[in-house]
């Protein structure tokens, strides 16, 4: 079985300001680990991916997460918040054999102040 | 390359009525998943296709179904529809279907059903 925490609903950071939105997962499996962000009334696109290659992943438009295996977590951080990262933020797990079967955390909506 | 697909976008049904959702992936991708989204339950798997056969199929009851066409494209269809359907339903395609490389998933911009 597998589940995903993300620690906070709702984030707001000014713009400028750095970025964190903290997800925590269990997995019974070694998993694969992915941040998905989707935009109002849009569909989710892929931020970045972890497979136990580097611990550190960098995905797009700045965003970056650390797999810390002992604290079984996985937090998505980017140094400097913009306008238009104001989205909702996925924090998804996959084990190595469920295919296309993701498991989505609960969301973190981000709001960004001028 | 054109995107994901999925129509309608809207639609409004009445209790007991079915409806039958499409899903077109990106050319070339065999692997098509469906996920409803709720504010209540969230982002929940309904089922992956892949060369036309259901891979692998999420917790929802039978009045869930879904199937794949040789051309990859996909259609879900939901009997007897409940006030609990009411949902935004994404569509996702995949080349990738190896162990190592699931889960980058191309996701259409789904179709919001609400059921009165």
């Amino acid at each position: 079985a597998q589940s995903v925490t993300q620690l906070d609903s709702h984030v707001s950071v000014s713009e400028g300001t750095p970025v964190l939105l903290r997800c925590n997962y269990s997995s019974s499996y070694s998993p694969s680990l992915f941040w998905y962000v989707q935009h109002p009334n849009k569909g989710l696109q892929l931020l970045l991916k972890y497979t136990s290659a580097a611990t550190l992943v960098k995905g797009i438009n700045g965003f970056e997460a650390e797999f810390k295996k002992s604290e079984t977590s996985f937090h998505l951080t980017k140094p400097s918040a913009h306008m238009s990262d104001a989205a909702e933020y996925f924090c998804v797990v996959s084990s190595n054999n469920a295919g296309n079967m993701l498991t989505f955390g609960g969301g973190t909506r981000l709001m960004v102040k001028p | 390359k054109a995107g994901v697909t999925q129509t309608p976008r809207y639609l409004i049904k009445t209790r007991g009525q079915q409806v039958t959702l499409s899903c077109s992936p990106i050319s070339g991708h065999r692997s098509v998943s469906w996920y409803q989204q709720t504010p209540g339950q969230g982002l929940q798997f309904l089922f992956e296709y892949f060369s036309e056969t259901q891979r692998n199929k999420g917790n929802f009851p039978g009045r869930f179904s879904g199937r794949q066409f040789s051309n990859s494209r996909s259609e879900m269809n939901v009997s007897t529809l409940e006030l609990g359907d009411s949902a935004l339903y994404l569509c996702a395609s995949s080349s990738r279907v190896r162990r190592a490389n699931t889960g980058e998933l191309f996701f259409g911009e789904g179709s919001r059903l609400t059921v009165l």
